[in-house]
């Protein structure tokens, strides 16, 4: 069966500081990988998604990036955390091919 | 651009009520919508996932049913248990009319569900 991980669970960062949440899935072969945030009273929001190796897309304009190296890890970092960026990021997957979403169980980041 | 939205934003209802949660979305041309469940602090699970050649779908207490020519679904619960209280979203890709991906899921802000023993 597949299983995603998803860490570190909770972290607590200061401005200007880098990221690093990182994403693993087990049980398949080139999944499509997504990276999605959630804020306070806004919903889930894609920030980037991937269906192979090197191929990343991104949703919204920021100061994060994505990237995916190996078939089934997805990153996603930022040289200079912002206030702005806290939040609680999920990972998710779906079949290639497919939009049926399994999710990790989130990264609660907070930016002090 | 696809837009989904869900009301009620909250609900409270006492232990064995029935109760229907609603979601409705702008783009009607979408292959498919889920449903899912959101415990506090926690990730998103898979409750439901309707093929828009379907109407409805059924799990155990949850029937959810989609009606693509007017945007909407619906989510019923029947006899309610504390234990279902959570967020429940629903979310759709983007619709074939505004050049949307199937890839690409918009999620509505979800409705956070209180069942009172």
């Amino acid at each position: 069966s597949q299983t995603i991980h998803q860490w570190p669970a909770t972290l607590v960062q200061p401005v200007g500081s880098p990221l690093s949440l990182e994403c693993t899935v087990e049980g398949t072969s080139n999944p499509n990988l997504y990276w999605y945030r959630q804020a306070a009273g806004r919903g889930l929001q894609l920030l980037f998604y991937s269906v192979g190796i090197g191929q990343i897309s991104s949703e919204v304009p920021q100061n994060l990036s994505a990237s995916r190296p190996q078939d089934r890890q997805f990153i996603l970092s930022s040289k200079k955390l912002l206030l702005s960026d806290s939040g609680f990021y999920l990972c998710a997957w779906s079949h290639s091919g497919a939009n049926v979403l399994t999710f990790g169980a989130g990264s609660r980041l907070t930016v002090l | 651009k696809q837009e989904v939205t869900q009301i009620p934003a909250a609900l409270s209802v006492p232990e064995g009520e029935n109760l229907v949660l609603n979601c409705s979305f702008t783009d009607s041309a979408i292959y498919n919508l889920q449903w899912f469940r959101q415990d506090p602090g926690k990730g998103l699970t898979s409750l439901l996932l309707i093929q828009s050649s379907q109407r409805e779908q059924t799990s155990g207490r949850l029937n959810a049913s989609l009606d693509k020519s007017s945007g909407r679904s619906t989510l019923y619960i029947a006899a309610s248990q504390p234990g279902d209280s959570a967020t429940y979203l629903c979310a759709v890709p983007g619709g074939q009319n505004s050049g949307g991906s199937n890839y690409k899921l918009t999620f509505g802000k979800g409705t956070l569900l209180t069942v009172n023993p």
